[in-house]
Protein backbone atom coordinates (compact mmCIF):
# COMPACT_ATOMS: atom_id res chain seq x y z
CA UNK A 1 0.00 0.00 0.00
CA UNK A 2 1.58 2.92 -1.08
CA UNK A 3 1.72 6.00 1.35
CA UNK A 4 3.16 8.78 -1.10
CA UNK A 5 1.71 8.86 -4.49
CA UNK A 6 3.07 11.00 -7.30
CA UNK A 7 0.33 9.86 -9.96
CA UNK A 8 2.19 11.45 -13.12
CA UNK A 9 4.93 10.02 -14.30
CA UNK A 10 5.87 12.55 -16.91
CA UNK A 11 5.83 16.22 -17.37
CA UNK A 12 6.99 18.31 -20.16
CA UNK A 13 7.27 21.85 -20.11
CA UNK A 14 8.51 25.03 -22.34
CA UNK A 15 11.57 26.81 -20.56
CA UNK A 16 10.26 30.25 -19.13
CA UNK A 17 6.99 28.17 -18.60
CA UNK A 18 5.33 26.85 -14.97
CA UNK A 19 6.13 23.27 -13.92
CA UNK A 20 3.76 21.82 -11.40
CA UNK A 21 4.51 18.44 -9.90
CA UNK A 22 1.70 17.10 -7.87
CA UNK A 23 2.06 14.67 -4.53
CA UNK A 24 -1.07 13.03 -2.71
CA UNK A 25 -0.38 10.78 0.59
CA UNK A 26 -2.69 9.04 2.56
CA UNK A 27 -1.34 8.89 6.05
CA UNK A 28 -2.53 12.06 8.44
CA UNK A 29 0.21 11.10 10.77
CA UNK A 30 2.62 12.55 7.85
CA UNK A 31 3.82 16.19 9.53
CA UNK A 32 6.91 16.73 7.04
CA UNK A 33 7.38 17.34 3.50
CA UNK A 34 10.40 16.83 1.20
CA UNK A 35 10.75 17.47 -2.37
CA UNK A 36 14.17 15.30 -3.83
CA UNK A 37 15.71 16.38 -7.31
CA UNK A 38 17.31 13.41 -9.18
CA UNK A 39 19.61 13.52 -12.06
CA UNK A 40 20.64 10.39 -13.78
CA UNK A 41 22.93 8.31 -12.23
CA UNK A 42 23.53 10.35 -9.26
CA UNK A 43 21.62 10.35 -5.85
CA UNK A 44 18.33 12.21 -5.19
CA UNK A 45 19.38 15.81 -3.90
CA UNK A 46 17.33 17.83 -1.55
CA UNK A 47 15.07 20.49 -3.03
CA UNK A 48 12.71 22.07 -0.26
CA UNK A 49 10.48 21.18 2.40
CA UNK A 50 7.82 21.95 3.77
CA UNK A 51 6.33 21.57 7.90
CA UNK A 52 2.38 20.80 8.33
CA UNK A 53 1.47 23.69 10.17
CA UNK A 54 2.84 25.76 7.39
CA UNK A 55 0.91 25.78 3.63
CA UNK A 56 3.23 27.61 1.61
CA UNK A 57 7.43 27.55 1.55
CA UNK A 58 9.19 29.35 -1.29
CA UNK A 59 13.13 29.53 -1.85
CA UNK A 60 14.04 31.37 -5.16
CA UNK A 61 11.78 29.90 -8.57
CA UNK A 62 10.78 26.78 -6.06
CA UNK A 63 7.52 26.59 -4.17
CA UNK A 64 5.94 24.28 -1.95
CA UNK A 65 2.04 24.23 -1.10
CA UNK A 66 0.34 21.90 1.16
CA UNK A 67 -2.98 21.25 1.41
CA UNK A 68 -3.59 19.33 4.35
CA UNK A 69 -7.53 18.70 3.99
CA UNK A 70 -6.82 17.28 0.83
CA UNK A 71 -3.62 15.25 2.06
CA UNK A 72 -1.76 16.91 -1.34
CA UNK A 73 1.58 18.80 -1.53
CA UNK A 74 2.72 20.23 -4.87
CA UNK A 75 5.76 21.81 -6.19
CA UNK A 76 6.13 24.96 -8.22
CA UNK A 77 9.03 25.92 -10.72
CA UNK A 78 8.81 29.02 -11.74
CA UNK A 79 10.56 30.43 -14.28
CA UNK A 80 11.09 26.53 -15.61
CA UNK A 81 14.75 25.84 -16.93
CA UNK A 82 16.30 23.53 -19.05
CA UNK A 83 18.54 22.47 -15.84
CA UNK A 84 15.68 21.68 -13.91
CA UNK A 85 15.33 18.23 -16.54
CA UNK A 86 14.98 15.77 -14.04
CA UNK A 87 12.58 13.22 -11.78
CA UNK A 88 11.46 14.69 -8.50
CA UNK A 89 10.55 12.74 -5.82
CA UNK A 90 8.22 13.44 -3.18
CA UNK A 91 9.04 12.40 0.17
CA UNK A 92 6.65 12.27 3.60
CA UNK A 93 8.13 11.86 6.88
CA UNK A 94 6.56 11.36 10.60
CA UNK A 95 8.45 13.32 13.16
CA UNK A 96 10.03 11.06 15.79
CA UNK A 97 10.71 8.08 13.25
CA UNK A 98 13.08 9.23 11.05
CA UNK A 99 11.26 7.25 7.77
CA UNK A 100 11.00 8.96 4.29
CA UNK A 101 8.53 7.33 2.63
CA UNK A 102 8.99 8.28 -0.93
CA UNK A 103 6.44 7.90 -4.08
CA UNK A 104 7.45 6.99 -7.35
CA UNK A 105 9.03 10.01 -8.83
CA UNK A 106 7.83 12.37 -11.66
CA UNK A 107 10.29 13.08 -14.37
CA UNK A 108 10.41 16.86 -15.49
CA UNK A 109 11.66 17.81 -19.07
CA UNK A 110 12.00 21.33 -19.80
CA UNK A 111 11.51 22.02 -23.28
CA UNK A 112 14.22 24.61 -24.93
CA UNK B 1 32.58 18.85 3.03
CA UNK B 2 32.50 15.82 1.52
CA UNK B 3 29.12 14.50 0.55
CA UNK B 4 27.62 10.48 1.11
CA UNK B 5 29.64 8.13 -0.52
CA UNK B 6 29.11 4.82 -2.11
CA UNK B 7 31.42 1.63 -3.03
CA UNK B 8 30.43 0.46 -5.64
CA UNK B 9 29.07 2.31 -8.31
CA UNK B 10 27.99 -0.69 -10.29
CA UNK B 11 28.06 -4.14 -9.70
CA UNK B 12 27.18 -7.28 -11.69
CA UNK B 13 26.42 -10.62 -9.94
CA UNK B 14 25.30 -13.72 -10.63
CA UNK B 15 22.06 -15.66 -8.51
CA UNK B 16 23.43 -17.37 -5.65
CA UNK B 17 26.45 -15.13 -4.93
CA UNK B 18 27.57 -12.56 -2.10
CA UNK B 19 28.04 -9.03 -2.69
CA UNK B 20 28.52 -6.30 0.11
CA UNK B 21 28.22 -2.44 -0.48
CA UNK B 22 29.69 -0.26 1.27
CA UNK B 23 28.18 3.70 2.11
CA UNK B 24 30.60 5.96 4.03
CA UNK B 25 28.00 8.97 5.42
CA UNK B 26 28.87 12.64 5.41
CA UNK B 27 31.31 12.76 8.76
CA UNK B 28 29.36 13.60 12.38
CA UNK B 29 25.75 12.54 10.81
CA UNK B 30 24.70 10.17 13.34
CA UNK B 31 21.48 8.94 10.98
CA UNK B 32 22.42 6.65 8.55
CA UNK B 33 19.87 5.16 6.46
CA UNK B 34 19.79 2.73 3.43
CA UNK B 35 17.06 2.94 0.81
CA UNK B 36 16.30 0.77 -2.59
CA UNK B 37 14.98 1.60 -5.94
CA UNK B 38 13.31 -0.92 -8.46
CA UNK B 39 13.19 0.10 -11.67
CA UNK B 40 10.54 2.59 -12.02
CA UNK B 41 9.15 2.49 -8.58
CA UNK B 42 9.51 4.38 -5.45
CA UNK B 43 12.65 4.58 -3.26
CA UNK B 44 11.95 1.86 -0.89
CA UNK B 45 12.95 2.24 2.92
CA UNK B 46 15.24 -0.45 4.39
CA UNK B 47 16.99 0.66 7.35
CA UNK B 48 17.65 3.62 9.62
CA UNK B 49 20.94 3.91 12.18
CA UNK B 50 21.77 5.88 14.53
CA UNK B 51 24.91 5.48 15.25
CA UNK B 52 25.61 1.92 15.43
CA UNK B 53 22.83 0.83 16.55
CA UNK B 54 19.69 0.00 14.30
CA UNK B 55 16.94 2.09 14.89
CA UNK B 56 14.22 0.55 12.47
CA UNK B 57 14.84 -2.16 9.94
CA UNK B 58 10.97 -2.45 9.30
CA UNK B 59 12.03 -2.48 5.21
CA UNK B 60 14.92 -5.30 5.19
CA UNK B 61 13.19 -7.70 2.77
CA UNK B 62 14.65 -10.96 4.33
CA UNK B 63 17.19 -12.24 6.39
CA UNK B 64 19.83 -12.55 3.41
CA UNK B 65 20.02 -8.60 3.68
CA UNK B 66 22.60 -8.21 6.37
CA UNK B 67 23.30 -4.18 7.31
CA UNK B 68 26.44 -2.95 10.16
CA UNK B 69 27.32 -0.11 10.81
CA UNK B 70 30.78 -0.83 13.46
CA UNK B 71 32.10 2.15 15.63
CA UNK B 72 28.93 4.53 14.00
CA UNK B 73 30.75 5.65 11.39
CA UNK B 74 30.92 3.39 7.63
CA UNK B 75 27.79 0.95 6.73
CA UNK B 76 28.28 -2.30 4.73
CA UNK B 77 24.76 -3.98 3.02
CA UNK B 78 25.41 -7.46 2.56
CA UNK B 79 23.41 -9.33 0.20
CA UNK B 80 23.58 -13.60 0.43
CA UNK B 81 22.89 -15.15 -1.36
CA UNK B 82 21.75 -12.42 -4.21
CA UNK B 83 18.59 -13.49 -5.61
CA UNK B 84 17.07 -11.97 -8.97
CA UNK B 85 14.67 -9.61 -7.55
CA UNK B 86 17.55 -7.63 -5.86
CA UNK B 87 18.22 -5.76 -8.47
CA UNK B 88 17.81 -2.13 -8.39
CA UNK B 89 19.71 1.01 -7.25
CA UNK B 90 20.58 0.74 -3.70
CA UNK B 91 21.05 4.30 -2.29
CA UNK B 92 22.70 5.09 1.44
CA UNK B 93 21.50 8.80 3.23
CA UNK B 94 22.49 10.36 5.76
CA UNK B 95 21.40 13.08 8.28
CA UNK B 96 21.95 14.64 11.75
CA UNK B 97 19.81 15.88 14.35
CA UNK B 98 19.32 19.32 14.19
CA UNK B 99 16.22 21.24 15.11
CA UNK B 100 14.12 22.84 12.13
CA UNK B 101 15.67 20.69 9.71
CA UNK B 102 15.29 17.01 9.00
CA UNK B 103 16.49 16.26 5.29
CA UNK B 104 18.43 13.34 4.36
CA UNK B 105 21.69 13.61 2.03
CA UNK B 106 22.10 10.88 0.06
CA UNK B 107 24.94 9.04 -1.80
CA UNK B 108 25.01 8.65 -5.54
CA UNK B 109 23.50 5.17 -5.55
CA UNK B 110 24.81 1.52 -6.27
CA UNK B 111 23.56 -0.07 -9.10
CA UNK B 112 23.30 -3.67 -8.33
CA UNK B 113 22.18 -6.28 -11.22
CA UNK B 114 22.15 -9.55 -10.46
CA UNK B 115 22.03 -12.24 -13.39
Amino acid sequence: DQQVKQNSPSLSVQEGRISILNCDYTNSMFDYFLWYKKYPAEGPTFLISISSIKDKNEDGRFTVFLNKSAKHLSLHIVPSQPGDSAVYFCAALRSGTYKYIFGTGTRLKVLA
Amino acid sequence: EAGVTQFPSHSVIEKGQTVTLRCDPISGHDNLYWYRRVMGKEIKFLLHFVKESKQDESGMPNNRFLAERTGGTYSTLKVQPAELEDSGVYFCASSQFRKGTTEAFFGQGTRLTVV
